[in-house]
């Protein structure tokens, strides 16, 4: 069964630190590899990634998926407030996503 | 656009109550997902539609059933709510075969009691 594990799954960090989060996966039919941010409501997508190597970037935000090792990261740099949330990524194949637990990451000021 | 709606946003329930959770999307969206989200389980698909008149069981579809008569709408029922399906519930669409992007309602919040 398809399996994607996040890590770690809470952090708490100062503004303007920067922050890895980790996702690793176990699938078959991979098609592609999803992070959304879910703040008290309904999760906004961020990126989504399918070719291992390249990085996508959005202002401080970026991800990058490693194919061969099965897994991705999203980084956030220069860290604010309106950062907290729970990241969550997911992977798509057979027309589903299969999602992780999440990681909460807190930013205080 | 209104996107993707959820209707009710909120709704307690009493232990063998029934009621029907509505999605609608107007972005004529093929596929579309029912999901709960419960603390620390992440997100879990109950059962989801790859087009209007077909369903299909996801990862936790017992206690719920599914309909999709009409491409835009999305109905999930609880034919006996259990204390057990407390939960947010989401709903979510996604374009056409190929695009695994999702696009997320603004979840209903169900509590059993």
């Amino acid at each position: 069964e398809d399996k994607v594990v996040q890590s770690p799954l809470s952090l708490v960090v100062h503004e303007g630190d920067t922050v890895t989060l980790n996702c690793s996966y176990e699938v078959t039919n991979f098609r592609s590899l999803l992070w959304y941010k879910q703040e008290k409501k309904a999760p906004t997508f961020l990126f989504m990634l399918t070719s291992s190597g390249i990085e996508k970037k959005s202002g401080r935000l970026s991800s990058i998926l490693d194919k061969k090792e099965l897994f991705s990261i999203l980084n956030i740099t220069a860290t604010q407030t309106g950062d907290s949330a729970v990241y969550l990524c997911t992977q798509g194949s057979n027309y589903k996503l299969t999602f992780g637990k999440g990681t909460l990451l807190t930013v205080n000021p | 656009n209104a996107g993707v709606t959820q209707t009710p946003k909120f709704r307690v329930l009493k232990t063998g109550q029934s009621m029907t959770l509505l999605c609608a999307q107007d972005m004529n969206h093929e596929y579309m997902y029912w999901y709960r989200q419960d603390p620390g389980m992440g997100l879990r698909l109950i059962h989801y539609s790859v087009g209007e008149g077909t369903t299909a069981k996801g990862e936790v579809p017992d206690g719920y059933n599914v309909s999709r008569l009409k491409k835009q709408n999305f109905l999930l029922g609880l034919e006996s709510a259990a204390p057990s399906q407390t939960s947010v519930y989401f709903c979510a669409s996604t374009p056409f075969l190929g695009s695994d992007t999702q696009y997320f309602g603004p979840g209903t919040r169900l509590t059993v009691l």
